[in-house]
């Protein structure tokens, strides 16, 4: 079975740094894109970049470039979503999902990551 | 950016009714769209990809057409597990976006 499974939920103070992560299995992982998407609170989807782990090849969302680093390590098959300096509004709910063999669109998704930034 | 603007925003619903959705690109994505279904306090699940492809486990009562910058996602006879929010997708060009949503609520 194909499946992402993604770190537990954090509480940081703004300011702070944080790495979040997705672990895949059940398939190459290095074969596959994985993007990110983010999920305010009450609010859509956004999309914010995806990374080929075979190669390291990261794209991003102009929205999100600079605001965030998109890295794997295809020796635990991991991608990563980091921020070197935390907001109040970067509070969301952070997927991963394994894009399509052929174009951009996702399946599967992992379960989601809570951030909770807050003084 | 291609914008992804989807309509109704809500719509109240009973089981065994017909339900549409529409999602409507602002350039022509020709057939690169896809549907997911979000249940609360879940992640999205991808329903119908190139517009009208069913994704594998996905039932015969969800369906999706459209090309160009129209699309639509019609359940033909709404179940209780299919109040959720629906999101069209557009896999044409990056950055990839999102509709804002069409919550799915029971009448």
């Amino acid at each position: 079975e194909v499946q992402l499974v993604q770190s537990g939920a954090e509480v940081k103070k703004p300011g702070e740094s944080l790495k979040i992560s997705c672990k895949g299995s059940g398939y190459s992982f290095t074969n596959y894109w994985i993007g990110w998407v983010r999920q305010m609170p009450g609010k859509g989807l956004e999309w914010m970049g995806i990374i080929y782990p075979g190669d390291s090849d990261t794209r991003y969302s102009p929205s999100f470039q600079g605001q965030v680093t998109i890295s794997a390590d295809k020796s635990i098959s991991t991608a990563y979503l980091q921020w070197s300096s935390l907001k109040a509004s970067d509070t969301a709910m952070y997927y991963c999902a394994r894009r399509s063999a052929t174009t951009e669109w996702f399946d599967p998704w992992g379960q989601g990551t809570l951030v909770t930034v807050s003084s | 950016d291609i914008q992804m603007t989807q309509s109704p925003s809500s719509v109240s619903a009973s089981v065994g009714d017909r339900v549409t959705i529409t999602c409507r690109a602002s350039q022509d994505i020709s057939t690169w769209l896809a549907w997911y279904q979000q249940k609360p306090g879940t992640a999205p699940k991808l329903l119908i990809y190139a517009a009208s492809s069913l994704q594998s486990g996905v039932p015969s009562r969800y369906s999706g057409s459209g090309s160009g910058t129209d699309f639509t996602l019609t359940i033909s006879s709404l179940q209780p597990e299919d109040f959720a929010t629906y999101y069209c997708q557009q896999a044409n060009s990056l950055p990839l976006t999102f509709g804002g949503g069409t919550k799915v609520e029971i009448k």
